[in-house]
């Protein structure tokens, strides 16, 4: 199975680039994932990245990856009040089974301050 | 459009009890996803439905169950209650299996007391 690790907190003050960091085990992660979940909500999807890219830029959100070190962050710039939330790095593996089968971290919880 | 539904919102239910979640997918999706998600933690994954059949079960007691139904909506079924299930619910559509974006309902919010 895959294992995934996020940072638990981060504190940024608004207007400021954010910059949140997963790390992976299995090589084999295909779809790799950053939803956004506000108190009291479900997730929210924010955007994705297939394994044989490098970067996908969405507005104000910038996806890296980098396979080799097993390594994916997620850059909201511009960071405002309303980006505060927790983040969640999720994986697939198309090789197994479950080919739905999410695989999450613990999340990032993200404060921004005035 | 709307997007995924879940009832009840909140429900408070006794150890031993049984407890029926719904969840109905967005229009056009035929994949329905099931996830708990433990008050600080990330989501697990329970099931996965693809017209109407199983097609992933995640490290979960028999317990839990789930069905598809022939509108695509699902229901996710717990037996015998224990403390430890209290825990926010979780249901995603997707179009298909395999690597489609999933798009998450607001959950259900359980209490075993």
């Amino acid at each position: 199975g895959e294992d995934v690790e996020q940072s638990l907190f981060l504190s940024v003050r608004e207007g400021d680039s954010s910059v949140i960091n997963c790390t992976y085990t299995d090589s084999s992660s295909t779809y790799l994932y950053w939803y956004k979940q506000e108190p009291g909500a479900g997730l929210q999807l924010l955007t994705y990245i297939f394994s044989n890219m490098d970067m996908k830029q969405d507005q104000r959100l910038t996806v890296l990856l980098n396979k080799k070190d097993k390594h994916l962050s997620l850059r909201i710039a511009d960071t405002q009040t309303g980006d505060s939330a927790i983040y969640f790095c999720a994986l697939t593996d198309l090789t197994t089974d479950s080919w739905g089968k999410l695989q999450f971290g613990a999340g990032t919880q993200v404060v921004v301050t005035p | 459009d709307a997007g995924v539904t879940q009832s009840p919102t909140h429900l408070i239910k006794t150890r031993g009890q049984h407890v029926t979640l719904r969840c109905s997918p967005i229009s056009g999706h035929k994949s329905v996803s099931w996830y708990q998600q433990v008050l600080g933690q990330g989501p697990q994954f329970i099931f996965q439905y693809y017209e109407k059949e199983e097609r992933g079960r995640g490290n979960f007691p028999d317990r839990f169950s789930a069905r598809q139904f022939p509108n695509y909506s699902s229901e996710l079924n717990v037996n015998a209650l224990l403390l430890g299930d209290s825990a926010l619910y979780l249901c995603a559509s997707s179009l298909a299996t395999g690597g489609y974006e999933q798009y998450f309902g607001p959950g259900t919010r359980l209490t075993v007391t």
